[in-house]
Protein backbone atom coordinates (compact mmCIF):
# COMPACT_ATOMS: atom_id res chain seq x y z
CA UNK A 1 0.00 0.00 0.00
CA UNK A 2 1.66 3.32 -1.45
CA UNK A 3 1.79 5.64 2.01
CA UNK A 4 1.77 8.73 -0.18
CA UNK A 5 -1.03 10.48 -2.73
CA UNK A 6 -0.24 13.11 -4.74
CA UNK A 7 -2.56 15.46 -6.90
CA UNK A 8 -2.70 16.53 -9.79
CA UNK A 9 -1.31 13.65 -11.45
CA UNK A 10 -0.57 15.45 -14.53
CA UNK A 11 -0.06 19.66 -14.22
CA UNK A 12 0.91 21.18 -17.83
CA UNK A 13 1.42 25.07 -17.77
CA UNK A 14 3.89 27.71 -19.55
CA UNK A 15 7.06 28.82 -18.92
CA UNK A 16 7.33 31.33 -16.27
CA UNK A 17 4.06 30.05 -14.82
CA UNK A 18 4.13 28.49 -10.95
CA UNK A 19 3.70 25.07 -10.18
CA UNK A 20 2.09 23.49 -7.37
CA UNK A 21 1.82 19.48 -6.31
CA UNK A 22 0.30 18.44 -3.30
CA UNK A 23 0.77 15.13 -1.26
CA UNK A 24 -1.35 13.00 1.40
CA UNK A 25 0.43 10.77 3.84
CA UNK A 26 -1.25 8.21 6.13
CA UNK A 27 1.04 7.74 9.24
CA UNK A 28 3.40 9.78 11.15
CA UNK A 29 6.08 10.38 9.96
CA UNK A 30 10.09 11.46 10.77
CA UNK A 31 10.73 13.33 7.52
CA UNK A 32 9.17 14.12 4.21
CA UNK A 33 11.41 14.22 1.12
CA UNK A 34 10.52 15.24 -2.56
CA UNK A 35 12.36 14.09 -5.69
CA UNK A 36 12.50 14.49 -9.42
CA UNK A 37 12.78 12.25 -12.38
CA UNK A 38 13.29 12.33 -15.47
CA UNK A 39 12.21 9.89 -18.08
CA UNK A 40 13.75 6.50 -18.02
CA UNK A 41 16.54 7.68 -14.91
CA UNK A 42 16.62 7.25 -11.44
CA UNK A 43 15.13 10.21 -8.90
CA UNK A 44 17.03 12.93 -7.71
CA UNK A 45 16.74 14.17 -4.40
CA UNK A 46 15.07 17.78 -4.04
CA UNK A 47 15.00 18.70 -0.66
CA UNK A 48 13.81 17.05 2.81
CA UNK A 49 11.62 18.44 5.56
CA UNK A 50 11.59 17.13 9.26
CA UNK A 51 8.27 16.80 10.93
CA UNK A 52 9.28 19.62 12.96
CA UNK A 53 9.22 21.90 10.19
CA UNK A 54 6.66 23.81 8.76
CA UNK A 55 8.09 25.34 5.68
CA UNK A 56 11.46 24.91 3.58
CA UNK A 57 12.97 26.68 0.67
CA UNK A 58 15.58 25.72 -1.80
CA UNK A 59 16.17 28.00 -4.44
CA UNK A 60 12.80 28.20 -6.65
CA UNK A 61 11.27 24.90 -4.17
CA UNK A 62 8.92 25.93 -1.63
CA UNK A 63 7.78 23.11 0.85
CA UNK A 64 5.33 23.08 3.42
CA UNK A 65 4.48 20.95 5.58
CA UNK A 66 1.30 20.18 7.92
CA UNK A 67 1.11 17.14 10.36
CA UNK A 68 -2.24 17.79 11.24
CA UNK A 69 -3.79 17.28 8.12
CA UNK A 70 -0.48 14.75 6.87
CA UNK A 71 0.03 16.87 3.46
CA UNK A 72 2.89 18.60 1.71
CA UNK A 73 3.12 20.57 -1.26
CA UNK A 74 5.84 21.44 -3.49
CA UNK A 75 5.72 24.81 -4.98
CA UNK A 76 8.15 25.71 -7.91
CA UNK A 77 8.45 29.34 -8.98
CA UNK A 78 9.05 31.06 -11.99
CA UNK A 79 8.97 27.32 -14.54
CA UNK A 80 11.39 26.44 -16.84
CA UNK A 81 11.01 23.90 -19.45
CA UNK A 82 13.85 21.72 -17.99
CA UNK A 83 11.68 21.55 -15.41
CA UNK A 84 9.75 18.69 -16.92
CA UNK A 85 9.65 15.86 -14.89
CA UNK A 86 7.91 13.40 -12.77
CA UNK A 87 7.91 14.49 -9.17
CA UNK A 88 7.20 12.19 -6.33
CA UNK A 89 7.38 12.69 -2.25
CA UNK A 90 8.59 10.01 0.16
CA UNK A 91 7.53 9.60 3.87
CA UNK A 92 9.03 7.24 6.67
CA UNK A 93 7.14 5.88 9.43
CA UNK A 94 8.34 6.94 12.96
CA UNK A 95 10.89 3.88 13.86
CA UNK A 96 11.76 2.95 10.49
CA UNK A 97 13.95 3.02 7.31
CA UNK A 98 11.08 2.42 5.36
CA UNK A 99 10.45 5.01 2.51
CA UNK A 100 7.43 4.89 0.37
CA UNK A 101 6.82 6.78 -2.06
CA UNK A 102 3.70 8.60 -3.23
CA UNK A 103 2.14 8.13 -6.83
CA UNK A 104 3.83 11.56 -8.52
CA UNK A 105 2.87 14.42 -10.44
CA UNK A 106 3.68 14.31 -14.36
CA UNK A 107 4.83 17.98 -14.72
CA UNK A 108 5.33 19.32 -18.47
CA UNK A 109 6.24 22.86 -18.57
CA UNK A 110 5.34 24.21 -22.37
CA UNK A 111 8.01 26.85 -23.46
CA UNK B 1 34.01 9.53 -6.85
CA UNK B 2 30.91 8.38 -4.23
CA UNK B 3 28.07 6.70 -5.99
CA UNK B 4 25.35 3.71 -6.49
CA UNK B 5 25.74 1.55 -9.35
CA UNK B 6 23.13 -0.33 -10.44
CA UNK B 7 23.95 -3.05 -13.48
CA UNK B 8 23.20 -4.04 -15.83
CA UNK B 9 21.25 -0.83 -17.62
CA UNK B 10 18.69 -3.44 -19.57
CA UNK B 11 17.92 -7.39 -18.57
CA UNK B 12 15.60 -10.10 -20.54
CA UNK B 13 14.13 -13.18 -18.53
CA UNK B 14 13.41 -15.78 -20.09
CA UNK B 15 10.14 -17.82 -18.52
CA UNK B 16 11.15 -19.81 -15.46
CA UNK B 17 14.62 -18.24 -14.96
CA UNK B 18 15.84 -16.77 -11.85
CA UNK B 19 17.82 -13.35 -12.88
CA UNK B 20 19.83 -11.22 -10.38
CA UNK B 21 20.18 -7.57 -10.49
CA UNK B 22 23.01 -6.31 -9.21
CA UNK B 23 22.97 -2.92 -6.41
CA UNK B 24 26.52 -1.50 -5.34
CA UNK B 25 27.00 1.61 -3.21
CA UNK B 26 30.68 3.12 -1.70
CA UNK B 27 28.89 5.85 0.11
CA UNK B 28 29.65 3.58 3.50
CA UNK B 29 25.50 4.07 3.68
CA UNK B 30 23.83 1.85 6.33
CA UNK B 31 20.26 1.44 4.26
CA UNK B 32 19.59 0.11 0.78
CA UNK B 33 15.90 -0.37 -0.88
CA UNK B 34 14.94 -1.67 -4.21
CA UNK B 35 11.79 -0.42 -6.14
CA UNK B 36 9.80 -1.36 -8.60
CA UNK B 37 8.68 1.10 -11.16
CA UNK B 38 5.45 0.09 -13.53
CA UNK B 39 5.08 2.30 -16.46
CA UNK B 40 3.39 5.94 -16.07
CA UNK B 41 3.26 4.55 -11.66
CA UNK B 42 5.08 5.59 -8.64
CA UNK B 43 7.69 3.59 -7.26
CA UNK B 44 6.54 0.46 -4.95
CA UNK B 45 8.85 -0.69 -2.35
CA UNK B 46 10.51 -4.19 -2.79
CA UNK B 47 12.89 -4.64 0.22
CA UNK B 48 14.77 -3.21 2.39
CA UNK B 49 17.95 -3.26 4.35
CA UNK B 50 19.02 -1.55 7.57
CA UNK B 51 22.51 -3.24 8.18
CA UNK B 52 24.89 -5.93 7.23
CA UNK B 53 22.82 -9.46 7.25
CA UNK B 54 19.24 -8.31 7.85
CA UNK B 55 16.43 -7.12 5.80
CA UNK B 56 13.23 -6.57 5.34
CA UNK B 57 10.07 -7.12 3.06
CA UNK B 58 8.14 -4.09 1.47
CA UNK B 59 4.88 -4.03 0.17
CA UNK B 60 5.35 -6.23 -3.21
CA UNK B 61 8.40 -8.69 -1.74
CA UNK B 62 6.35 -11.50 -4.05
CA UNK B 63 8.64 -13.11 -6.44
CA UNK B 64 11.47 -11.40 -5.21
CA UNK B 65 14.60 -12.44 -2.86
CA UNK B 66 17.33 -10.46 -1.79
CA UNK B 67 21.00 -10.80 0.39
CA UNK B 68 22.83 -7.95 2.46
CA UNK B 69 26.13 -10.14 3.18
CA UNK B 70 28.16 -6.95 2.49
CA UNK B 71 27.50 -3.49 3.29
CA UNK B 72 28.42 -2.09 0.14
CA UNK B 73 26.23 -5.09 -2.32
CA UNK B 74 22.54 -5.56 -2.32
CA UNK B 75 21.53 -7.62 -4.85
CA UNK B 76 17.81 -8.62 -6.52
CA UNK B 77 16.56 -11.53 -7.30
CA UNK B 78 13.38 -12.08 -9.50
CA UNK B 79 12.69 -15.54 -9.00
CA UNK B 80 10.27 -17.43 -11.31
CA UNK B 81 7.34 -16.84 -8.96
CA UNK B 82 7.53 -13.51 -9.81
CA UNK B 83 4.48 -13.72 -13.03
CA UNK B 84 4.72 -10.06 -14.16
CA UNK B 85 8.68 -8.92 -13.69
CA UNK B 86 8.62 -6.42 -16.54
CA UNK B 87 9.38 -3.16 -15.09
CA UNK B 88 12.16 -1.07 -13.91
CA UNK B 89 14.06 -1.57 -11.10
CA UNK B 90 15.54 1.33 -8.74
CA UNK B 91 17.99 0.60 -6.15
CA UNK B 92 18.78 3.40 -3.73
CA UNK B 93 20.96 3.70 -0.27
CA UNK B 94 20.75 6.47 2.57
CA UNK B 95 22.39 6.83 5.64
CA UNK B 96 20.14 6.42 8.34
CA UNK B 97 16.86 8.61 7.26
CA UNK B 98 18.57 11.08 5.17
CA UNK B 99 17.95 11.51 1.61
CA UNK B 100 18.09 8.31 -0.76
CA UNK B 101 20.29 8.51 -3.14
CA UNK B 102 19.23 6.37 -6.47
CA UNK B 103 21.17 4.53 -9.03
CA UNK B 104 20.23 4.54 -12.40
CA UNK B 105 17.76 1.69 -12.47
CA UNK B 106 17.72 -1.74 -14.79
CA UNK B 107 15.02 -2.30 -17.29
CA UNK B 108 13.82 -6.02 -17.20
CA UNK B 109 12.07 -7.00 -19.62
CA UNK B 110 10.45 -10.58 -20.62
CA UNK B 111 10.96 -12.41 -23.91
Amino acid sequence: SQQGEEDPQALSIQEGENATMNCSYKTSINNLQWYRQNSGRGLVHLILIRSNEREKHSGRLRVTLDTSKKSSSLLITASRAADTASYFCATDAIGTYKYIFGTGTRLKVLA
Amino acid sequence: DGGITQSPKYLFRKEGQNVTLSCEQNLNHDAMYWYRQDPGQGLRLIYYSQIVNDFQKGDIAEGYSVSREKKESFPLTVTSAQKNPTAFYLCASSRGTEKLLFGSGTQLSVL
